[in-house]
């Protein structure tokens, strides 16, 4: 059972260029979520998706898109990458639990990006 | 309290102590507090999701408690063990769907335990 799986582990990019980082789950969860990592600061959300076609902003959003066409899937994109985007970034999922919805997040084991 | 503080930021401790770190975060508002461990080079892990006033939990070695009227949740390791060195993050949860069901993390503390 591979949980949640990201591609690239690793990239380097250069000022303005753009890149998609994918995210696959196959635990069949409803939630999936985007976050980067930075020193001294704790994981803050990128993008959240509730369900396949719907994405909504969470705390960071600028300079991001995402997308889930697919239920398993959720893309990050960035369009024009800026050195600001350095970071380590983490997809996670969790499964809808009805009312309580405490679900716990499963994490993916990160992507680092450097934009030159 | 406006973010999810915790503390220490870092701790060393010799093999076979117990120690304890906090999690500060905003009493107002809350639905559930997240315990996360994650080793270096891997996935954080959920050790606890944690949503009742004074509710303790425990998992082998490690506990926690749960004080939602004054906001903190103290993670306990007892007789640590240098496979318990990670980094432990909380997280809080303010509802149950959009936005407020997002979390919010702590910057973590990083635990070292040497042998």
């Amino acid at each position: 059972n591979a949980g949640v799986t990201q591609t690239p582990k690793f990239r380097v990019l250069k000022t303005g260029q753009s890149m998609t980082l994918l995210c696959a789950q196959d635990m069949n969860h409803e939630y999936m979520y985007w976050y980067r990592q930075d020193p001294g600061m704790g994981l803050r959300l990128i993008h959240y998706s509730v369900g396949e076609g719907t994405t909504a902003k969470g705390e960071v959003p600028d300079g991001y898109n995402v997308s889930r066409l697919k239920k398993q899937n959720f893309l990050l994109g960035l369009e024009s990458a800026a050195p600001s985007q350095t970071s380590v970034y983490f997809c996670a999922s969790s499964r809808d639990r009805g009312a309580s919805n405490t679900g716990e997040l499963f994490f993916g084991e990160g992507s680092r990006l450097t934009v030159l | 309290i406006l973010n999810v503080e915790q503390s220490p930021q870092s701790l060393h401790v010799q093999e076979g102590d117990s120690t304890n770190f906090t999690c500060s975060f905003p009493s107002s508002n809350f639905y559930a507090l997240h315990w996360y461990r994650w080793e270096t080079a891997k996935s954080p892990e959920a050790l606890f999701v944690m949503t009742l006033n004074g509710d303790e939990k425990k998992k082998g070695r490690i506990s926690a408690t749960l004080n939602t009227k004054e906001g903190y949740s103290y993670l306990y390791i007892k007789g640590s063990q240098p496979e318990d060195s990670a980094t432990y993050l909380c997280a809080s949860q303010r509802g149950s769907s959009g936005s407020a069901r997002q979390l919010t993390f702590g910057s973590g503390t990083q635990l070292t335990v040497l042998p």
